[in-house]
């Protein structure tokens, strides 16, 4: 079955760094997502992306956050400069086409764990 | 603001059944969700349901939709260890998942 990958499974920095996350969503998928899961808290929504272009995002997504889809199967999350408090397991995910999105659930990476320092 | 709550902790014996219980705010949610999570993994989705369903069963699984009460549980039959996980319910809002707190599901032989 297809899936969503995410790397790295764990990334290490030091604060005030840039960080890429990255991300391959599910291939016929068009619609892309990135949520974060602070230890022991909810699955929080970051953000949201279609269409080449951010369709909603949260408060926590902030000037310091950005999204992009450099080529056809890649997703990226990139943390200017990362704070103590972005440490955190970030997920990507992907739902379906147009044709079935209201009939499409939502699918996850196994996560990236980010440790700020 | 929307929201979804769930108990934290259940612990059943193995070979029992287990319910876990949601309850949610937005009436217009489209579909429901559960999914678990392993110790350090991430959310497998387990299943769904679409809001104008009361029931869906898959194998083990049965899922129960109360929309006048916005409710929703997740029966797991013949409960095994490895079903010890955390369990997040989540509705849909606009374009994205709003995830309770999840239920901490230990299995004890």
């Amino acid at each position: 079955e297809p899936e969503v990958t995410q790397t790295p499974s764990h990334q290490v920095t030091q604060m005030g760094q840039e960080v890429i996350l990255r991300c391959v969503p599910i291939s016929n998928h068009l619609y892309f997502y990135w949520y974060r899961q602070i230890l022991g808290q909810k699955v929080e929504f970051l953000v949201s992306f279609y269409n080449n272009e951010i369709s909603e995002k949260s408060e926590i997504f902030d000037d310091q956050f950005s999204v992009e889809r450099p080529d056809g199967s890649n997703f990226t999350l990139k943390i200017r400069s990362t704070k103590l408090e972005d440490s955190a397991m970030y997920f990507c995910a992907s739902r379906g086409s147009d044709r079935d999105f209201f009939d499409s659930p939502l699918h996850f990476g196994n996560g990236t764990r980010l440790t700020v320092t | 603001g929307e929201d979804v709550e769930q108990s934290l902790f259940l612990s059943v014996r193995e070979g029992d059944s287990s319910v876990i219980n949601c309850t949610y705010t937005d009436s217009s949610s489209t579909y429901l969700y559960w999914y678990k999570q392993e110790p350090g993994a991430g959310l497998q989705l387990l299943t769904y349901i679409f809001s104008n369903m009361d029931m869906k069963q898959d194998q083990r699984l049965t899922v129960l939709l109360n929309k006048k009460d916005k409710h929703l549980s997740l029966r797991i039959a013949d409960t095994q260890t490895g079903d010890s996980a955390i369990y997040f319910c989540a509705e849909t809002y606009t374009d994205k998942l709003i995830f309770g707190t999840g239920t901490r599901l230990q299995v004890f032989p």
